[in-house]
């Protein structure tokens, strides 16, 4: 079974740009989460979809969005990039959904590596 | 919000026991609580999840005292290739937000 795929890998902007990532899970996967990585923050949850509702949402500010489609593929959009957005961004599927029960285990993509001049 | 709390490093060497805490508060009651493991360049990997007492599975063994204030995950005779990142991740009682920790590097050393 083919794991998490994340596209594009690496990607440069500057400031003021926007960005979609795109991330497809696991096939049967209808959970898809994204997370930041930073070396000063470490992982921070930025929202959950299931079956193209987004179930849960980090602290991050408005610019930062997502959405879902029917075949469960996801993307991630930031408008108006800006320095500190430069990051690793992390994509997660699991099985189910886990923010309204108990939380299940979540398969990672490689990521993509935004940096944002 | 939850609040976790891990050591930033840890050094082993090959064969050794490794015990990793992670502190948590303020997380959900019947929540798991769960460890992943992260190599660079690529996205953490799930190692085990665990409710409460001792969860054991191929690769570690998860330890969860009943107030569920802490949980050490222990990682029996490691080998070089355990060198990574583990974070413990959590659920917030309030929120429902995923929380991970900081993140503990472990280098094992030959």
């Amino acid at each position: 079974k083919a794991g998490v795929t994340q596209t594009p890998r690496y990607l440069i902007k500057t400031r003021g740009q926007q960005v979609t990532l795109s991330c497809s899970p696991i096939s049967g996967h209808r959970s898809v989460s994204w997370y930041q990585q930073t070396p000063g923050q470490g992982l921070q949850f930025l929202f959950e979809y299931f079956s193209e509702t987004q179930r849960n949402k980090g602290n991050f500010p408005g610019r930062f969005s997502g959405r879902q489609f029917s075949n469960s593929r996801s993307e991630m959009n930031v408008s108006t990039l800006e320095l500190g957005d430069s990051a690793l961004y992390l994509c997660a599927s699991s099985s189910l959904f886990g923010l309204a029960g108990l939380y299940n285990e979540q398969f990672f993509g490689p990521g993509t590596r935004l940096t944002v001049l | 919000l939850a609040k976790t709390t891990q050591p930033i490093s840890m050094d082993s060497y090959e064969g050794q026991e490794v015990n990793i805490t992670c502190s948590h508060n303020n997380i959900a009651t019947n929540d798991y609580i769960t460890w992943y493991q992260q190599f660079p360049s690529q996205g953490p990997r799930f190692i085990i999840q665990g409710y409460k007492t001792k969860v054991t599975n191929e690769v570690a063994s998860l330890f969860i005292p009943a107030d569920r204030k802490s949980s050490t995950l222990s990682l029996p005779r490691v080998s070089l290739s355990d060198t990574a990142v583990y974070y413990c991740l959590v659920v917030d009682s309030n929120t429902g937000k995923l929380i991970f920790g900081q993140g503990t590097t472990l280098q094992v050393k030959p």
